[in-house]
């Protein structure tokens, strides 16, 4: 069935590292993606999002890449922080006709070892 | 600052009770939606409304309720039909309902049982 998934559960990286977070969707009619950092107790905070008829975009210390032959998606963060600890999400949207309906993975735990 | 305040942070529910969240955003966005966000899980849409006067059931709506009167309000009711509400609830907004447009969310409240 359709699913937006995460490849691993928790990552483990350390300062000053680069770290890549993957995320697995099976729509292939899926042309909006996004990616949500989200800290405990908080919402999710935007941080990166890319569309459908681009293969990569570039942020401040991330980049997000877009592979649609095999429906893969990646974040990428340069110079792995502390503060960059937290849960990272994927979502997609589906155009459906219903709204801007976004699908969000598990999430996948960053921590940033000193 | 604009943003998306949500309340209250923690709220106790007693059984056949029927308790009320508060969303309200400042941003002039035209979409706002309703998540639950369990242990371990990803988000899943509760209601969506595109328009004020306006709004549709997601993925998860049974046990729920939702109005849209104004613009910058739209309030989420856990009714008694709700038996496992205990929950992160979280709320979103987004410019327009047309897709390909990023939501931003609050952050967030902890519904408990008594």
């Amino acid at each position: 069935g359709e699913s937006v998934g995460l490849h691993l559960p928790t990552l483990s990286v350390q300062e000053g590292d680069n770290s890549i977070i993957n995320c697995a969707y099976s729509n292939s009619a899926s042309d909006y993606f996004i990616w949500y950092k989200q800290e405990s107790g908080k919402g999710p905070q935007f941080i990166i999002d890319i569309r459908s008829n681009m293969d990569k975009r570039q942020g401040q210390r991330v980049t997000v890449l877009l592979n649609k032959t095999v429906k893969h998606l990646s974040l990428q963060i340069a110079a792995t922080q502390p503060g960059d600890s937290a849960v990272y999400f994927c979502a997609e949207t589906r155009l459906t006709g219903g709204g801007n309906k976004l699908t969000f993975g598990t999430g996948t735990q960053l921590k940033v070892e000193l | 600052d604009g943003g998306i305040t949500q309340s209250p942070k923690y709220l106790f529910r007693k059984e056949g009770q029927n308790v009320t969240l508060s969303c309200e955003q400042n941003l002039n966005h035209d979409a706002m939606y309703w998540y639950r966000q369990d242990p371990g899980q990803g988000l899943r849409l509760i209601y969506y409304s595109q328009i004020v006067n306006d709004f549709q059931k997601g993925d998860i709506a049974e046990g729920y309720s939702v109005s849209r009167e104004k613009k910058e309000s739209f309030p989420l009711t856990v009714t008694s039909a709700q038996k496992n509400p205990t929950a992160f609830y979280l709320c979103a907004s987004s410019i327009s309902g047309i897709g390909n447009q990023p939501q931003h969310f609050g952050d967030g409240t902890r519904l408990s049982i008594l």
